[in-house]
C-alpha cells in the first residue's frame, strides 16, 4: 500500500464546476504539499501545509492532521486548470534529513 | 529570476556511456534533491542533500551518484546508464525543510 493515496485518479469537469481532489497518507509527516504538473512536464508548488487551510486565488487546500487527510479544492474551474495534481508529504527520517513521498497524481481535465 | 536550472532538457544516450545531468539553483537553498518520474509509479526520490558535502540516498538510489561540493549545484551522475534508467528526472530545492520546493523543468532521458 502506498504511503500517499490520492483520489480520484482521473477527473473530468465542465468549466465553472467546483472540484475536489483528496489525499490520504499513512505516515507521520512534517508537511504536506500540493503540486501541479502541466502537460509540458514542469512541476509547480501550489501549497505547503502543516495545519489548517490555505487559499490562493481560486485554489484552497485543507489538511486534517488527526485524520491524515488533505483536500485540494478548485472553485470556478477553467480549462487552464487542466493538469496533473500531485500530493506529496515530507517525512522526517530517524537518522537525519527527510524524504518527500508522492501520490500518483490526479489527472484533471476541465472542458469548456 | 529565482529558479532551478536543469540541463539538458532532453538526452538520448547508449547503454554504459557515463553522463551527468546538471542542476543549479540561485536561491541559496540548503536542501536539494533528485527525483525520477515513471508512468504508473509516480515520482520517487533518488538522492537528496541537506547542505554542502551532505548527501544521502532516497528510495531508488541504485545506479546513480551525486555530489554537493558547492551550495548551488547538485549534479546527478549515471556512471553506466542502463535502459531501466530511461525516465523523466526532476531536480528540486528548498531553503530548508519543511518549506516549499522549487522544481527544475525536468530532463527526459532515454537510454538505448
Amino acid at each position: 500500500k502506498n504511503e500517499v493515496e490520492q483520489s480520484p485518479q482521473n477527473l473530468t469537469a465542465q468549466e465553472g464546476e467546483f472540484i475536489t481532489i483528496n489525499c490520504s497518507y499513512s505516515v507521520g509527516i512534517s508537511a504536506l504539499h500540493w503540486l501541479q504538473q502541466h502537460p509540458g512536464g514542469g512541476i509547480v508548488s501550489l501549497f505547503m501545509l502543516s495545519s489548517g487551510k490555505k487559499k490562493h486565488g481560486r485554489l484552497i487546500a485543507t489538511i486534517n492532521i488527526q485524520e491524515k487527510h488533505s483536500s485540494l479544492h478548485i472553485t470556478a474551474s477553467h480549462p487552464r486548470d487542466s493538469a496533473v495534481y500531485i500530493c506529496a508529504v515530507t517525512v522526517e527520517l530517524e537518522t537525519s534529513g527527510s524524504r518527500l513521498t508522492f501520490g500518483e497524481g490526479t489527472q484533471l481535465t476541465v472542458n469548456p | 529570476e529565482a529558479q532551478v536550472t536543469q540541463n539538458p532538457r532532453y538526452l538520448i544516450t547508449v547503454t554504459g556511456k557515463k553522463l551527468t545531468v546538471t542542476c543549479s539553483q540561485n536561491m541559496n537553498h540548503e536542501y536539494m534533491s533528485w527525483y525520477r518520474q515513471d508512468p504508473g509509479l509516480g515520482l520517487r526520490q533518488i538522492y537528496y542533500s541537506m547542505n554542502v558535502e551532505v548527501t544521502d540516498k532516497g528510495d531508488v538510489p541504485e545506479g546513480y551518484k551525486v555530489s554537493r561540493k558547492e551550495k548551488r549545484n547538485f549534479p546527478l551522475i549515471l556512471e553506466s546508464p542502463s535502459p531501466n534508467q530511461t525516465s523523466l528526472y526532476f531536480c528540486a530545492s528548498s531553503l530548508r525543510l519543511p518549506l516549499e520546493y522549487t522544481f527544475g523543468s525536468g530532463t527526459r532521458l532515454t537510454v538505448v
